[in-house]
């Protein structure tokens, strides 16, 4: 069985300070790979995703995210941090090749200091 | 404009009654899934659907219905048999199972009077 551990419940971090959000998971197959991100009182948006291809995923605002095959993880960074990142971050995995659900880690509440 | 649209985005529930959650879609997608979210929890998935009339059990189905009757809605029945209701409900859609690249509703946010 799959699942997913994300290894904090809370991160603080200071405005333009870097940030890395944890994720890693448990699969004996091959995996797709997904961070969404969650702003008060909203649904789940996705933040970017790992299919295929390179290693190194990016999102359009600044994110990005690499699959490390062997260490099984989907680590979360972002080089320097806004007040307007503070969300809830999920990271999700699904197995390639298989008509399975996609399991979601129990998220990461990013709060942002000023 | 096109998506998902729950509604309502409150509701309240009295002991003993039946509520629905209604979630339509416009993105033309197959499949279609409910998730309870509680604070720390994150999301349990309840049930979900790969095609019309037909529908699977997710791991928290019990005091829960749905159905299927049409490809853009998939409404949930939060029954009286769910003992503890109070929670954030969000609706998703995906092309497939396989490639599970979900998209959510805004939720419906469920409380108990």
């Amino acid at each position: 069985a799959q699942s997913v551990t994300q290894l904090d419940s809370q991160v603080p971090v200071f405005e333009e300070a870097p940030v890395e959000l944890r994720c890693n998971y448990s699969s004996s197959v091959s995996v797709y790979l997904f961070w969404y991100v969650q702003y008060p009182n909203q649904g789940l948006q996705l933040l970017l995703k790992y299919l295929s291809g390179s290693t190194l995923v990016k999102s359009i605002n600044g994110f990005e995210a690499e699959f490390n095959k062997s260490q099984t993880s989907f680590h979360l960074r972002k080089p320097s941090v806004h007040i307007s990142d503070t969300a809830e971050y999920f990271c999700a995995v699904s197995h390639m090749n298989r008509d399975d659900k996609i399991i979601f880690g129990k998220g990461t509440r990013l709060h942002i200091l000023p | 404009d096109g998506g998902i649209t729950q509604s309502p985005k409150y509701l309240f529930r009295k002991e003993g009654q039946n509520v629905t959650l209604s979630c339509e879609q416009n993105l033309n997608h197959d499949a279609m899934y409910w998730y309870r979210q509680d604070p720390g929890q994150g999301l349990r998935l309840i049930y979900y659907s790969q095609i019309v009339n037909d529908f699977q059990k997710g791991d928290i189905a019990e005091g829960y219905s749905v159905s299927r009757e049409k490809k853009e809605s998939f409404p949930l029945t939060v029954t009286s048999a769910q003992k503890n209701p109070t929670a954030f409900y969000l609706c998703a859609t995906g092309q497939s199972l396989a490639k599970n690249i979900q998209y959510f509703g805004a939720g419906t946010r469920l409380s108990v009077l």
